[in-house]
């Protein structure tokens, strides 16, 4: 059964950075494209960032860029979200999905919370 | 960049049907989406995919009571027998090759 666990959501100042992290379990990860999700209190779903099965290739939400990195290890079945500089819209539940282009979104996390305040 | 608009919240009543739709942009009518379901305090789920020719696959353990459909540039998400765990948030996703996009949500209550 394919599970993914998120880690390292916190309460941070506007300006610090945090490191989010998701385990995967159940599946071949390196076979797959992964991608973060997050979603504000109240709001909808919001695609942050994705990354491809080697980790070549990467691609930002705009309000992300510049500020986000996504990262991963294959061989530790791990992926990654450095999130510096932050603001408080940035204030989420940050899901961890699996992402396939013929299928879509098809797994979730059950998501870490990182609020930014001062 | 893919653009998706869901339909407005709706309500419907315990063991009826209802369908949620998800409409693409003309010029990406062609495009696969998939649907989320989300329950208060909880991870979304995801539902299933569709295609334009209207193909749908459920994900792994979905009800068969949650069907697909495609017409056009609108995707359908029919829901048969509504029971009370189906109240909730209903996502539509669309992607390209470089990005993802969340359709704002309907909301589904069942009364």
């Amino acid at each position: 059964e394919v599970e993914l666990v998120e880690s390292g959501g916190a309460s941070v100042q506007p300006g610090e950075s945090l490191r989010l992290s998701c385990a995967a379990s159940g599946f071949t990860f390196s076979n797959h494209w992964m991608t973060w999700v997050r979603q504000a209190p109240g709001q909808g779903l919001e695609w942050v960032a994705n990354i491809r099965i080697d980790g070549t290739e990467k691609n930002y939400a705009d309000s992300a860029k510049g500020r986000f990195t996504i990262s991963r290890d294959n061989a530790e079945n791990s992926l990654f979200l450095q999130m510096d500089n932050l603001r408080p819209n940035d204030t989420a539940v940050y899901y961890c999905a699996r992402f396939g282009f013929v299928s879509g979104t098809d797994h979730w996390g059950q998501g870490t919370l990182v609020t930014v305040s001062s | 960049q893919p653009v998706v608009t869901p339909s407005s919240s709706t309500s419907a009543s315990l063991g009826s049907s209802v369908r949620l739709t998800c409409t693409l942009a003309s010029r990406q009518s062609n495009y696969i989406i998939a649907w989320h379901h989300q329950q208060p305090g909880t991870a979304p789920r995801y539902l299933m995919k569709i295609e334009g020719s209207g193909a749908y696959t459920r994900g792994r353990g979905v009800s068969d009571r949650f069907s697909g459909s495609s017409s056009g540039a609108d995707r359908y998400l029919t829901i048969a027998n509504l029971q009370s765990e189906d109240g909730g948030d209903y996502f539509c996703e669309t992607w390209d090759t470089y990005t993802s996009i969340f359709g704002g949500g309907t909301k589904l209550t069942v009364l």
